[in-house]
């Protein structure tokens, strides 16, 4: 069964080091999205990107984040400066539309 | 703003035991509803999806039905085992389809016992 595929699986950073998540989607699917899940909250919508630009971002999503799908697989999460409360895990998804969307296993970051 | 609910937060049961989960959401106006299931410190892993035009999906021992006018979804589990011992997230994505978030509810955190 295709799989969505995230890199790396746990990354640890400093304080204002930019950091970059990588995901590959699923190959045939349209949409591509960045969830994050704080740990014991919620998992929370980031960003919808399709057709090579955003089509809707949260309030989370502000300017230190930005996405890119740089070749014709990969997808990446970009935060700039990261803060102690971006420690997260953070789970790339795709969808295909009536198929629902598929989950990566997610990339834990720990902002020290 | 659309609101996800589960109800309960936490359940624990006895192997072999049906059981319900329960979903609501606030704003009926939705795309579709999808379950996942969430093991400890892993990814979200899909479980079944509702069309906004269906009432229920079944695969295998689980069954989720749709009332999208009330804004209610249970997903029905039936024989639990221990290996169903998970954390199960409701979420729906609203009309505008894919290109709209999913919005999450917090969870019902199964325990089934040996």
């Amino acid at each position: 069964e295709p799989e969505v595929t995230q890199t790396p699986s746990h990354q640890v950073t400093q304080m204002g080091q930019e950091v970059i998540l990588r995901c590959v989607p699923i190959s045939n699917h349209l949409y591509f999205y960045w969830y994050r899940q704080i740990l014991g909250q919620k998992v929370e919508f980031l960003v919808s990107f399709y057709n090579n630009e955003i089509s809707e971002k949260s309030e989370i999503f502000d300017d230190q984040f930005s996405v890119e799908r740089p070749d014709g697989s990969n997808f990446t999460l970009k935060i700039r400066s990261t803060k102690l409360e971006d420690s997260a895990m953070y789970f790339c998804a795709s969808s295909g539309g009536l198929a629902g969307y598929t989950f990566g296993s997610g990339t834990r970051l720990t902002v020290v | 703003k659309q609101e996800v609910t589960q109800i309960p937060a936490a359940l624990s049961v006895p192997e072999g035991e049906n059981l319900v989960l329960n979903c609501s959401f606030t704003d009926s106006a939705i795309y579709n509803l999808q379950w996942f299931r969430q093991d400890p410190g892993k990814g979200l892993t899909s479980l079944l999806l509702i069309q906004s035009s269906q009432r229920e999906q079944t695969s295998g021992r689980l069954n989720a039905s749709l009332d999208k006018s009330s804004g209610r979804s249970t997903l029905y589990i039936a024989a639990s085992q221990p290996g169903d011992s998970a954390t199960y997230l409701c979420a729906v994505i609203g009309s505008g389809g894919g290109a709209d978030g999913l919005t999450f509810g917090k969870g019902t955190h199964l325990i089934i016992q040996p």
